[in-house]
């Protein structure tokens, strides 16, 4: 399977602790995009990388929110000290240089109790 | 700020139907526009992507329209089936400051009843 994957599928933690997702880009993929997705509503932006830097983040990424895409590649998307209120479906996307549309990958689904 | 807005919020056909699913969005500026499907509890799979020099693209059943003045487009699907039933996402690639991120809708739940 040459898409994006994400890991773990699913996450369920309690509140006040830490949790980290990873993303898999389509390799070759330069772009690599993170949003939040809670239910019933769309996709919303979180972060963007081009290669190893970012270069945006949403003011719905609080402090505790961090991302990172260490040489370029994979990309790990951790929250800290989670809250209820960060039960969502985290999806990442990936973008060849090339073109505008994204690939997205099958989501991480966080639940916090 | 780009706004997106889908209408209907959810529609229910029987099989066989043509139907229309509604995007507009606020701020014409944009680089393209994009629908993507959503199956429950599952991530994005896209199935049109339309630049902003085009009016329309074509796939399969599949039709989307753009008319970036009047800030809407239109995903046409003919003859629909029940496995067509999922959320349709509509979202726009802005220009400037947010030429590398989407702007999503809501959605539309779709359901198509054999």
């Amino acid at each position: 399977d040459t898409g994006v994957s994400q890991n773990p599928r699913h996450k369920i933690t309690k509140r006040g602790q830490n949790v980290t997702f990873r993303c898999d880009p389509i390799s070759e993929h330069n772009r690599l995009y993170w949003y939040r997705q809670t239910l019933g509503q769309g996709p919303e932006f979180l972060t963007y990388f081009q290669n190893e830097a970012q270069l945006e983040k949403s003011r719905l990424l609080s402090d505790r929110f961090s991302a990172e895409r260490p040489k370029g590649s994979f990309s790990t998307l951790e929250i800290q000290r989670t809250e209820q209120g960060d039960s969502a479906m985290y999806l990442c996307a990936s973008t060849p240089g090339s073109s505008y549309e994204q690939y997205f990958g099958p989501g991480t689904r966080l639940t916090v109790t | 700020k780009q706004e997106v807005t889908q209408i209907p919020a959810a529609l229910s056909v029987p099989e066989g139907e043509n139907l229309v699913l509604n995007c507009s969005f606020t701020d014409s500026a944009i680089y393209n526009l994009q629908w993507f499907r959503q199956d429950p509890g599952k991530g994005l799979t896209s199935l049109l992507l339309i630049q902003s020099s085009q009016r329309e693209q074509t796939s399969g059943r599949l039709n989307a329209s753009l008319d970036k003045s009047s800030g809407r487009s239109t995903l046409y699907i003919a003859a629909s089936q029940p496995g067509d039933s999922a959320t349709y996402l509509c979202a726009v690639w802005g220009v400037g400051g947010s030429n590398y991120k989407l702007t999503f809708g809501k959605g539309t739940l779709l359901t198509v009843n054999p």
